[in-house]
């Protein structure tokens, strides 16, 4: 059973803080990392699909950085705003099909 | 466009009901999937179709029915539905090309109560 794990589960900033969370996954097998962010309410929203060692990826005051040999992501945010509140879920994908394993999220909430 | 839609927006339906979720994007994406989320878990791939056809099916129990009837739909039959199917089912959709690792884009959801 492959583990996709997210911490911490929940988090509650104030508006400018900056904050960051974990995602970890299997380091075997592996072929991408999706993080997604999800507003109550609405559709996930893909935020970066990263494949490479070492690779960073930045939209906006948003930032991820993976690390494939020991199987971890993390996802900053800079000067959260409440705009930002959403849950942001990691997603595993191992091997070269489409099947995306989902962390159970990290809960942001982002208090003006 | 890059909107994934999904009807209807919640259902509630008893055990010996039929009913269909669908799902449609206009993206021409030819891989669509079925996930199932049920509160405070991940989303689980249930269904995936690619090309129209049925490429994975994750042991999903027969009274879920995934039915892919043109490139741009996706539908999912329900019938005799236990209670413990109520959750939240996402419906997404992927360009299939193939090649470097896709972005999946996901529609809202439909909610099912099944009573």
């Amino acid at each position: 059973i492959l583990n996709v794990e997210q911490s911490p589960q929940s988090l509650h900033v104030q508006e400018g803080d900056s904050t960051n969370f974990t995602c970890s996954f299997p380091s075997s097998n592996f072929y991408a990392l999706h993080w997604y962010r999800w507003e109550t309410a609405k559709s996930p929203e893909a935020l970066f699909v990263m494949t490479l060692n070492g690779d960073e990826k930045k939209k906006g005051r948003i930032s991820a950085t993976l690390n494939t040999k020991e199987g971890y992501s993390y996802l900053y945010i800079k000067g959260s705003q409440p705009e930002d509140s959403a849950t942001y879920l990691c997603a595993f994908h191992g091997g070269a099909t489409n099947k995306l394993i989902f962390g159970t999220g990290t809960l942001l909430a982002v208090q003006p | 466009d890059t909107e994934v839609t999904q009807t209807p927006k919640h259902l509630v339906m008893g055990m010996t009901n039929k009913k269909s979720l669908k799902c449609e994007q206009h993206m021409g994406h030819r891989a669509m999937y079925w996930y199932k989320q049920k509160a405070k878990k991940p989303p689980e791939l249930m269904f995936v179709y690619s090309y129209e056809k049925l490429s994975i099916n994750e042991s999903v129990p027969s009274r879920f029915s995934p039915e892919c009837p043109n490139s741009s739909l996706l539908n999912l039959h329900l019938h005799a539905l236990q209670p413990e199917d109520s959750a939240l089912y996402l419906c997404a959709s992927s360009q299939a090309s193939g090649g470097a690792p896709e972005t999946q884009y996901f529609g809202p959801g439909t909610r099912l109560l099944v009573l």
